[in-house]
C-alpha cells in the first residue's frame, strides 16, 4: 500500500469553526490532491499541488485553502465551515513521470460532519 | 461542461456471470481512461489504464474498452465472485490535466 496517512480520519465540528485536514505522504511524489466525495457527485478535485509552496485550484475550490511547506504533507483548511461541507475528503498522491499507468494513490479519507 | 455517466447506481448480478460497468462522457476528448475499485469506507484503488489509441486493455479477469467514437468506455469482470462487490470509478484525464472522475457503479454480486 502507497504510504498515505490521512488525519483525521473523523471529525464533528460546528459552522464557522476552522478545521485543519492533514495528507501526509511518504512516498516522495511530487504531485498530490484533495478531493471531496458526495453521493451522486463523485469524487471532485478540491486543490491540488505540483510540488512545494506550489498549489492550483481545482473544480470546487471555493471555502477551502491549502499549503504544502514539505513534499510530504498537504493541508487542506476550512476557514469557516459550513453545513455544504459535509462530506468525506481524500487525499491522494501521484508520480506523473510514471506515465506508464497515471495512477493516483488514495488515502483512506477524512469524514467531517458540519453541524 | 464536460460530463462523465456510468451507467446506473447500482448493478446486481449473478455469481460467475460477467458485469459489464459503462462509462460515457460528453464535451471532452480524454487521451486516458482510468477505472478505480472502492470498497465502503476506504479510498478508491487504480485497477487499469486504457489510452485513446487502445482499443481494449486486460488484466486477468478484467477488461476494459474504450471508443472513442462513442464516447464510451465499457468495463467487464469476468466470472464475477461475490468479492468483486464494489464501487466503480471511471476517470477521464488529458495530458497535463488532471483526471475527472464519474459518479460510480456500486456492483453487488450475488452467491
Amino acid at each position: 500500500d502507497a504510504g498515505i496517512t490521512q488525519s483525521p480520519r473523523h471529525k464533528v465540528t460546528e459552522t464557522g469553526t476552522p478545521v485543519t485536514l492533514r495528507c501526509h505522504q511518504t512516498e516522495n511524489h511530487r504531485y498530490m490532491y484533495w478531493y471531496r466525495q458526495d453521493p451522486g457527485h463523485g469524487l471532485r478535485l478540491i486543490h491540488y499541488s505540483y510540488g512545494v509552496k506550489d498549489t492550483d485550484k481545482g473544480e470546487v475550490s471555493d471555502g477551502y485553502s491549502v499549503s504544502r511547506s514539505k513534499t510530504e504533507d498537504f493541508l487542506l483548511t476550512l476557514e469557516s465551515a459550513t453545513s455544504s461541507q459535509t462530506s468525506v475528503y481524500f487525499c491522494a498522491i501521484s508520480d506523473r513521470r510514471r506515465m506508464n499507468t497515471g495512477e493516483l494513490f488514495f488515502g483512506e479519507g477524512s469524514r467531517l460532519t458540519v453541524l | 461542461s464536460q460530463k462523465i455517466e456510468q451507467n446506473s447506481e447500482a448493478l446486481n448480478i449473478q455469481e460467475g456471470k460477467t458485469a459489464t460497468l459503462t462509462c460515457n462522457y460528453t464535451n471532452y476528448s480524454p487521451a486516458y481512461l482510468q477505472w478505480y475499485r472502492q470498497d465502503p469506507g476506504r479510498g478508491p484503488v487504480f485497477l487499469l489504464l486504457i489510452r485513446e489509441n487502445e482499443k481494449e486493455k486486460r488484466k486477468e479477469r478484467l477488461k476494459v474498452t474504450f471508443d472513442t467514437t462513442l464516447k464510451q468506455s465499457l468495463f467487464h469482470i469476468t466470472a464475477s465472485q461475490p468479492a468483486d462487490s464494489a464501487t466503480y470509478l471511471c476517470a477521464l484525464g488529458n495530458y497535463g490535466q488532471n483526471f475527472v472522475f464519474g459518479p460510480g457503479t456500486r456492483l453487488s454480486v450475488l452467491p
